[in-house]
């Protein structure tokens, strides 16, 4: 079965610090990998997505960026963090084909300080 | 642009009541709606899910409705139980996308008082 995973589960850091957020699946192949933000009490905020190694498509001009360095390995950066960048981040899977079907994971809670 | 409309946005139920939580969309391309329950600190749990070939899709006490015509599908809970109690999202598939991107509702609280 696949299983999703997402580190680290909260993190708080200062303005301006570095940021690296990383997801990982298992038991898939091809799957396409999506980043989203979620700020308290809103909705889901599609921020990148990725149908394969090395394609990133960024859906709001921001101040992060995303990779993707292996097949299922997804990766969430930031050079220096600012107040509004705080919230739940969230990791998706989609089986490759575009089913539409996604797959979350636990998430991660950033506070910036 | 596409946009995806959820109400209410809280809803309180008496414990083996049912609920209701109804969508409404504006992309007629749109061909694949699912339900995601959040709770507290967790991500999104896919629940159910409703393809546009299908009127109607029920899985034990959850059922999902659609009206394409209309551009409205809904969410219903029968018999609820304080274990129901959380976030429920509805998303409709971007249709004119070459990817799998959905469009979210704003996210309904659901509480069931026991």
């Amino acid at each position: 079965s696949q299983t999703i995973h997402q580190w680290p589960a909260t993190l708080v850091q200062p303005v301006g610090s570095p940021l690296s957020l990383e997801c990982t699946v298992e038991g898939t192949s091809n799957p396409n990998l999506y980043w989203y933000r979620q700020a308290a009490g809103r909705g889901l905020q599609l921020l990148f997505y990725s149908v394969g190694i090395g394609q990133i498509s960024s859906e709001v001009p921001q101040n992060l960026s995303a990779s993707r360095p292996q097949d299922r390995q997804f990766i969430l950066s930031s050079k220096k963090l600012l107040l509004s960048d705080s919230g739940f981040y969230l990791c998706a899977w989609e089986p490759g084909g575009h089913t539409y079907e996604q797959y979350f994971g636990p998430g991660t809670r950033l506070t910036v300080t | 642009g596409e946009n995806v409309e959820q109400h209410p946005s809280t809803l309180s139920v008496q414990e083996g009541d049912s609920a209701v939580i109804k969508c409404t969309y504006s992309d007629s391309a749109s061909n694949y709606f699912p339900w995601y329950k959040q709770e507290l600190g967790k991500g999104p749990q896919l629940i159910i899910d409703i393809r546009s070939n299908v009127g109607e899709k029920k899985d034990q006490r959850i059922a999902v409705t659609l009206n394409k015509t209309a551009k409205h599908f809904s969410l219903h809970i029968t018999e609820t139980q304080p274990e129901d109690s959380a976030v429920y999202f509805c998303a409709a598939s971007k249709g004119s996308s070459n990817t799998g991107k959905l469009i979210f509702g704003q996210g309904t609280t659901l509480q069931v008082k026991p």
